[in-house]
C-alpha cells in the first residue's frame, strides 16, 4: 500500500516564477493537509483540503498561496511570484478521518517532502 | 500560532541508554502524536495517544498522554544508533483539524 507522494522532491525556482508542488494522499484517504517546514524549526500549518473543498486555509498567507485538491488528481499548492523567504521543505500528510477523535482514523501521514530553494 | 513547548531541544548519549524528552501546552489537546524524522525525509508516525492518562508502547518507545491533557511524554529505552533523528510531538485538537507541532528533540547516540 503505497505510502503519500509528494514530487517534484526538489524544486529550485528563481524570484518571481511559480512553484507548483503536488501530493497524492495514501489510498483509502480524503484528507490531505500542507504543512511548511523551515530549517531546524517544527513543522508549520498551512491549509486542509477535502476532494473540491478548501477546509481551514487559515496557516496559508493570503497573497501569492493558493491550494487545490480536485475531484481527480493530486492536490496542488501553488506559489506565485516566489520570494527568497518562501524557500522551505513542504510536507503533505494525509488522513482517513472517521469524525471520532478517539480513532487512528484521524492519524495524519506524511510524504517525503518537496524542498523548494528560491534564488 | 501557538506552538508545543518540546524539551530537550538536543541531545547527546551513548547507545544503550534511555532517554525521555516532552511536550507541555498551555492549551488542551484531545490527541497526542510523537514522529520522527530522518534528514531528508518527512516525519514517521510513531505512537498515537487519544485518551488523558493513556500509558502506550511501541517496540522500546513508550509514550503517556498527560491527564490535564496538556502534555505528553516519549521515552526510548536501550538506545541504539538508528534512533539518531528529529522527535516532534503534535497535539490534534479536534478531527480533522491542523496539527500543533513541537520544536523537535534532536537525538544523537553514540555507539
Amino acid at each position: 500500500n503505497a505510502g503519500v507522494m509528494q514530487n517534484p522532491r526538489h524544486l529550485v525556482r528563481r524570484r518571481g516564477q511559480e512553484a507548483r508542488l503536488r501530493c497524492s494522499p495514501m489510498k483509502g484517504h480524503s484528507h490531505v493537509y500542507w504543512y511548511r517546514q523551515l530549517p531546524e524549526e517544527g513543522l508549520k500549518f498551512m491549509v486542509y483540503l477535502q476532494k473540491e473543498n478548501i477546509i481551514d486555509e487559515s496557516g496559508m498567507p493570503k497573497e501569492r498561496f493558493s491550494a487545490e485538491f480536485p475531484k481527480e488528481g493530486p492536490s496542488i499548492l501553488r506559489i506565485q511570484q516566489v520570494v527568497r523567504g518562501d524557500s522551505a521543505a513542504y510536507f503533505c500528510a494525509s488522513s482517513r478521518l472517521a469524525g471520532d477523535l478517539a480513532h487512528s482514523y484521524n492519524e495524519q501521514f506524511f510524504g517525503p517532502g518537496t524542498r523548494l530553494t528560491v534564488l | 500560532g501557538q506552538q508545543l513547548n518540546q524539551s530537550p531541544q538536543s541531545m547527546f548519549i551513548q547507545e544503550g541508554e534511555d532517554v525521555s524528552m516532552n511536550c507541555t501546552s498551555s492549551s488542551i489537546f484531545n490527541t497526542w502524536l510523537w514522529y520522527k524524522q530522518d534528514p531528508g525525509e518527512g516525519p514517521v508516525l510513531l505512537i498515537a495517544l487519544y485518551k488523558a492518562g493513556e500509558l502506550t508502547s511501541n517496540g522500546r518507545l513508550t509514550a503517556q498522554f498527560g491527564i490535564t491533557r496538556k502534555d505528553s511524554f516519549l521515552n526510548i529505552s536501550a538506545s541504539i544508533p538508528s534512533d539518531v533523528g528529529i522527535y516532534f510531538c503534535a497535539g490534534l485538537k479536534t478531527s480533522g483539524s491542523r496539527l500543533t507541532f513541537g520544536e523537535g528533540t534532536q537525538l544523537t547516540v553514540n555507539p
